[in-house]
C-alpha cells in the first residue's frame, strides 16, 4: 500500500529561525511527484513546493526547500526565516498519476513572534 | 487566477437529510477531487472524476455519491446524512501537466 508518514503532529519555531519538517513515504513506483500544501487557518490549502522523483537536484521555492532522499523515501521541508504568515497545517503528498494524490497526516506549525 | 469555489463555507444539517455539496473550477481541468478532512487523518480520497459523467471511488465512498455533468462542476451528496459525517469537506482539480492540485475553500459540515 502507499502511504505517507509525518511523524511531527505539532511543531513550534521562534519567528526568523528555521525549522524541518519530516515526511516519509512507501511507493513501489519509480517515477512520482512529490509535494508539500500549506493550509493555513480558515484559508484556502495551497501547494507551496514540488519535487519530480526523477530529479537529483533538490527543488526550492525561496525560503522553502527539500531534503530529498530517493533510496530512503525520505522528503522533508525546510523552512528558513519563518515568518508569522507561516503558521499553518503543512501536509506532505505524492503522487504517482492524475487520479490519486495520496497525503500524509499533517503537521501543525505555529511561528511564535 | 485560478479558482475553485464551493458552495458554502458552512453548513448544518439534520440526520437523515439529503445533502449538496458544489464545486466549481474555472482552469478547465479534467480531473476533480472529492475528498474528507479529519484532525490526525490528513485528507481521505472520497471520489474522483477524470471527465464528465466518469467517476471513480475513492478509498471512502460508503454513504457518499457524485455527480459532474459539466466539466467545471463536480458535486457531492450525501444520501442520508449521518453524524459521522460531520467533517471539513474539500473540493479539488488537478493539472494534469505538474500533477498540482487546486483547492477550493472549503465546507465545514456539521450533522446533528
Amino acid at each position: 500500500a502507499q502511504t505517507v508518514t509525518q511523524s511531527q503532529p505539532e511543531m513550534s519555531v521562534q519567528e526568523a529561525e528555521t525549522v524541518t519538517l519530516s515526511c516519509t513515504y512507501d511507493t513501489s513506483e519509480s517515477n512520482y511527484y512529490l509535494f508539500w500544501y500549506k493550509q493555513p487557518p480558515s484559508r484556502q490549502m495551497i501547494l507551496v513546493i514540488r519535487q519530480e522523483a526523477y530529479k537529483q537536484q533538490n527543488a526550492t521555492e525561496n525560503r522553502f526547500s527539500v531534503n530529498f532522499q530517493k533510496a530512503a523515501k525520505s522528503f522533508s521541508l525546510k523552512i528558513s526565516d519563518s515568518q508569522l504568515g507561516d503558521t499553518a497545517m503543512y501536509f506532505c503528498a505524492f503522487s504517482t498519476s492524475y487520479d490519486k494524490v495520496i497525503f500524509g497526516p499533517g503537521t501543525s506549525l505555529s511561528v511564535i513572534p | 487566477d485560478v479558482k475553485v469555489t464551493q458552495s458554502s463555507r458552512y453548513l448544518v444539517k439534520r440526520t437523515g437529510e439529503k445533502v449538496f455539496l458544489e464545486c466549481v473550477q474555472d482552469m478547465d481541468h479534467e480531473n476533480m477531487f472529492w475528498y474528507r478532512q479529519d484532525p490526525g487523518l490528513g485528507l481521505r480520497l472520497i471520489y474522483f472524476s477524470y471527465d464528465v459523467k466518469m467517476k471513480e471511488k475513492g478509498d471512502i465512498p460508503e454513504g457518499y455519491s457524485v455527480s459532474r455533468e459539466k466539466k467545471e462542476r463536480f458535486s457531492l451528496i450525501l444520501e442520508s446524512a449521518s453524524t459521522n459525517q460531520t467533517s471539513m469537506y474539500l473540493c479539488a482539480s488537478l493539472a494534469r501537466g505538474n500533477y498540482e492540485q487546486y483547492f477550493g475553500p472549503g465546507t465545514r459540515l456539521t450533522v446533528t
